[in-house]
């Protein structure tokens, strides 16, 4: 079935550095990949998406390339602000299987000043 | 426009009493979701609705009841309430098509001691 593999937080980084939080996944078809973020307190909302592959998302400074060769929609950030904190999520959409998305477990992301 | 709204926002319970969490949706979608979100568990599906008169069960369904009332409205009931629901509460809606986004309401937070 379909799934996505995203790597175990916490990841603590400190303003200004370089942002990179992996993402792969496995599914039939021709998937939607997404990134959400969820700020403390909140529901999650889009950040970025990709719908075919080659695809770049992004949106507020974050990046993600849709990757088929290597199933891969890796999330990256050129320099982190400490209001980019939250927890971070790959989901993917697909036409085939059960239900329509998929999330992977999160990664928090803690920034210091 | 409102988006996906919840009520309630935080509920605290006495093992097996019983409640109703609602959400709306004013986005004129098809599919309404359920999900429940654990420490380091990520999202976990419970129930959806694919379109207004169906309901499905997600990965995590024992213990609670579901109710599309409407095109806008999908209610989640938890008959008996059990310490391991203990849990924050996401209503979701995704457009029609695979590269949709999904919309999330604020949560619910519920404790039940």
């Amino acid at each position: 079935g379909n799934s996505v593999t995203q790597m175990e937080g916490p990841v603590t980084l400190s303003e200004e550095a370089f942002l990179t939080i992996n993402c792969t996944y496995t599914a039939t078809g021709y998937p939607s990949l997404f990134w959400y973020v969820q700020y403390p307190g909140e529901g999650l909302q889009l950040l970025l998406k990709a719908t075919k592959a080659d695809d770049k998302g992004s949106n507020k400074g974050f990046e993600a390339t849709y990757r088929k060769e290597t199933t891969s929609f890796h999330l990256e950030k050129g320099s982190v602000q400490v209001s980019d904190s939250a927890v971070y999520f790959c989901a993917l959409n697909s036409n085939t299987g059960g239900f329509k998305t998929i999330f992977g477990a999160g990664t928090r992301l803690f920034v210091k000043a | 426009n409102a988006g996906v709204t919840q009520t309630p926002k935080f509920q605290v319970l006495k093992t097996g009493q019983s409640m109703t969490l609602q959400c709306a949706q004013d986005m004129n979608h098809n599919s309404m979701y359920w999900y429940r979100q654990d420490p380091g568990m990520g999202l976990r599906l419970i129930y959806y609705s694919a379109s207004e008169g169906t309901t499905d069960k997600g990965e995590v369904p024992n213990g609670y009841n579901v109710s599309r009332l409407n095109k806008r409205e999908f209610s989640l009931r938890l008959e008996s309430a059990a310490p391991s629901q203990t849990s924050v509460y996401f209503c979701a809606s995704p457009g029609l098509a695979v590269g949709d986004t999904q919309y999330f309401g604020p949560g619910t937070r519920l404790t039940v001691l």
